[in-house]
């Protein structure tokens, strides 16, 4: 059974310090590796995507890629209140499918 | 670019009828659509596969005959849930992937379903 596992948090960090989410994968053979956030009843919006070894940035966040480690990483630089949701990682799987780690929760405190 | 859209967003629905949610890309043509259910404070599980003019691969403990799956043009899939019962309801949100070169989806804003 491969699994995707984050831990469900709640992460509490104080705005405009830096937030680290992790998410661990057990298939060895994975290639593509996705950060998704999602507002409590909303749908889950892309942040970015990742598929080589090392950081890959976009504004305030960072997506660390380790298949060595099987890990994958979101830094978010400067929190905001408004950074406070869930944070899914999602690993790619056969025919473009995915599977999803159970999410994060941040809470950003003003 | 890249959105997907679902309608109805939110539906409420007595036990035993069948709602259909439909999950359109609006500006790109999506080979492959899929449809996920979240339970509250749970993550996505997905549920099936849908690619245009073909059968919808169903993941394991699917019931395909309760989930009809409808993938008839490049832009739009459709999902029922026949003969709806209250332990169906959840948060339905489907997504499509833009390309035949990419494994990036993009989710709609997500049907939320109460059976009664």
């Amino acid at each position: 059974q491969k699994e995707v596992e984050q831990n469900s948090g709640p992460l509490s960090v104080p705005e405009g310090a830096i937030a680290s989410l992790n998410c661990t994968y057990s298939d060895r053979g994975s290639q593509s590796f996705f950060w998704y956030r999602q507002y409590s009843g909303k749908s889950p919006e892309l942040i970015m995507s990742i598929y080589s070894n090392g950081d890959k940035e976009d504004g305030r966040f960072t997506a660390q890629l380790n298949k060595a480690s099987q890990y994958v990483s979101l830094l978010i630089r400067d929190s905001q209140p408004s950074d406070s949701a869930t944070y899914l990682c999602a690993v790619g799987e056969g025919t473009y499918k995915y599977i999803f780690g159970t999410g994060t929760r941040l809470k950003v405190l003003a | 670019g890249a959105v997907v859209s679902q309608h109805p967003s939110r539906v409420i629905c007595k036990s035993g009828t069948s709602v259909k949610i439909e999950c359109r890309s609006l500006d790109f043509q999506a080979t492959t659509m899929f449809w996920y259910r979240q339970f509250p404070k749970q993550s996505l599980m997905l549920m099936a596969t849908s690619n245009e003019g073909s059968k919808a691969t169903y993941e394991q403990g699917v019931e395909k005959d309760k989930f009809l799956i409808n993938h008839a043009s490049l832009t739009l899939s459709t999902l029922t849930v026949t003969s709806a019962h209250p332990e169906d309801s959840s948060f339905y949100i489907c997504s499509a992937r833009t390309s035949a070169n990419t494994d990036t989806q993009y989710f709609g804003p997500g049907t939320r379903l109460t059976v009664l």
